[in-house]
């Protein structure tokens, strides 16, 4: 059973960098027809794609966040990785990673099939 | 920037029947965004309930179908119970790798 573990610091001072991995076990983030990617949800609002990576490496992220995101894959860990520079208060947030199923078998899919339990990062002084 | 709308909240009776709606601030939805449905309950990471417009996720209960109705995507929850009672977002994919969350929709059954 596929299942993914966000790690990473909690609190995260303002202007800095904030850095999360997502450790990924019961498959592999090499498989073909899968994006890996960030979601977060500040406290008490909704859900927000921030961006995810291909199999192949692509990246494609959140037009809002594109300026500060960077996501990154370890094949040899089976890890995928999320930076979001210059953060401000607004930044704080549980942040989840998840898989994104595409296309296969000549059908397409594009849905969230997998989540992680997410992680609170805080951005404070 | 697109904006994906749904309904702030709904309130269900038990056992009563409520539809939920995923529209785009310009355009209709079709088929050819993907829609996909999640359940949220607090605390919790969301729950993949309905992908590519009505197909059910594994182990979701037949009383959750989606559908395209009118310009926007659909969620129905026939027969609600209790533990409906949650948040509910869609998500859009709007092609180039880019997918967009709805706004959500808080369902209460009382």
């Amino acid at each position: 059973q596929l299942q993914l573990q966000e790690s990473g610091p909690g609190l995260v001072k303002p202007s800095e960098t904030l850095s999360l991995t997502c450790t990924v076990s019961g498959g592999s983030i090499s498989s073909s027809n899968y994006y890996w990617g960030w979601i977060r949800q500040p406290p008490g609002k909704g859900l927000e794609w921030i961006g995810s990576i291909y199999y192949s490496g692509s990246t494609y992220y959140n037009p809002s966040l594109k300026s500060r995101v960077t996501i990154s894959e370890d094949t040899s860990k089976n890890q995928f990785s999320l930076k979001l520079s210059s953060v401000t208060a607004a930044d704080t947030a549980v942040y989840y990673c998840a898989r994104r199923r595409d296309c296969s078998g000549g059908s397409c899919y594009h849905y969230f099939d997998s989540w992680g339990q997410g992680t609170l990062v805080t951005v404070s002084s | 920037q697109t904006v994906v709308t749904q309904e702030p909240s709904f309130s269900v009776s038990p056992g009563g029947t409520v539809t939920l709606t995923c529209g785009l601030s310009s355009g209709s939805v079709s088929t050819s965004y993907y829609p996909s449905w999640y359940q949220q309950t607090p605390g919790q990471a969301p729950r993949t309930l309905i992908y590519s417009t009505n197909t059910r996720s594994s182990g979701v209960p037949d009383r959750f179908s989606g559908s395209i109705l009118g310009n926007k995507a659909a969620l129905t929850i026939t027969g609600a119970q209790a533990d409906d009672e949650s948040d509910y977002y869609c998500v859009l994919y709007m092609g180039s790798g880019i997918s967009v969350f709805g706004t959500g929709t808080k369902v209460t059954v009382l």
